[in-house]
């Protein structure tokens, strides 16, 4: 599609259970980013994919988070275990390439909430 | 980590009026982006302005960039309500580029 899509728009879990949130990026696009942000300003990066293939994971969490973008599905951001902390929202972005200056488009987010 | 700092943390304005939005960064850089949050949407990016700029326009936007400075000024002339959104600067590093952001400043423009 042309636009990154996000699924779901909201997500409820309670602490210590498990969280899946899925982004579908624009057709065409090899590379995928996903974001944390917190009280609304704070943008933290956490992983990155060229294609399927792990390209920086330098942000994630080691212990709880996961993340996969296997051909033909949707890539998807795993939290097992999930904390209070874990609280935020999720964003995805792509980009065509991963070029210095290439714009990412981004959807608009998962809102998870950890009661 | 947040890449630096933007100024004001908000501001307010009367439709009609100019905006002007500061971002500092820590670290040299390859090029500047700025981006647009609307209330409960993703980011939408606005400008990039590359190191050996010193300013660049499109549309109402006017970015400028002081790399002695390590800072970047966007502004926004003749506001209208549909500007009102948080802006975010951005820097891209990393192996893949990933962003690094500012802070944000939350622009309100009055009716």
């Amino acid at each position: 599609g042309e636009e990154v899509a996000q699924t779901p728009k909201h997500l409820v879990r309670g602490e210590g259970q498990k969280a899946k949130l899925y982004c579908a990026p624009i057709k065409g696009h090899s590379y995928v980013f996903w974001y944390q942000q917190v009280l609304k300003n704070e943008f933290k990066f956490l992983i990155s994919f060229q294609n399927e293939n792990v390209f920086d994971e330098t942000g994630m969490p080691k212990e709880r988070f996961s993340a996969k973008c296997l051909p033909n599905s949707p890539c998807s951001l795993e939290i097992q275990a999930t904390k209070l902390e874990d609280s935020a929202v999720y964003f995805c972005a792509s980009s065509s390439t991963g070029q210095l200056g290439q714009p990412q488009h981004f959807g608009d987010g998962t809102r998870l909430s950890i009661l | 980590s947040q890449q630096g700092e933007e100024d004001p943390q908000a501001l307010s304005i009367q439709e009609g009026e100019n905006a002007t939005m500061n971002c500092s960064y820590k670290t040299s850089i390859n090029n500047l982006q700025w981006y647009r949050q609307n209330s409960g949407r993703g980011l939408v990016h606005l400008i990039l302005i590359r190191s050996n700029e010193r300013e660049k326009h499109s549309g109402r936007l006017r970015v400028t960039l002081d790399t002695s400075k390590k800072s970047s000024s966007l502004l926004i002339t003749a506001s209208r309500a549909a500007d009102t959104a948080s802006y975010f600067c951005a820097t891209p590093s990393g192996s893949a580029r990933q962003l690094t952001f500012g802070s944000g400043t939350q622009l309100t423009v009055l009716p």
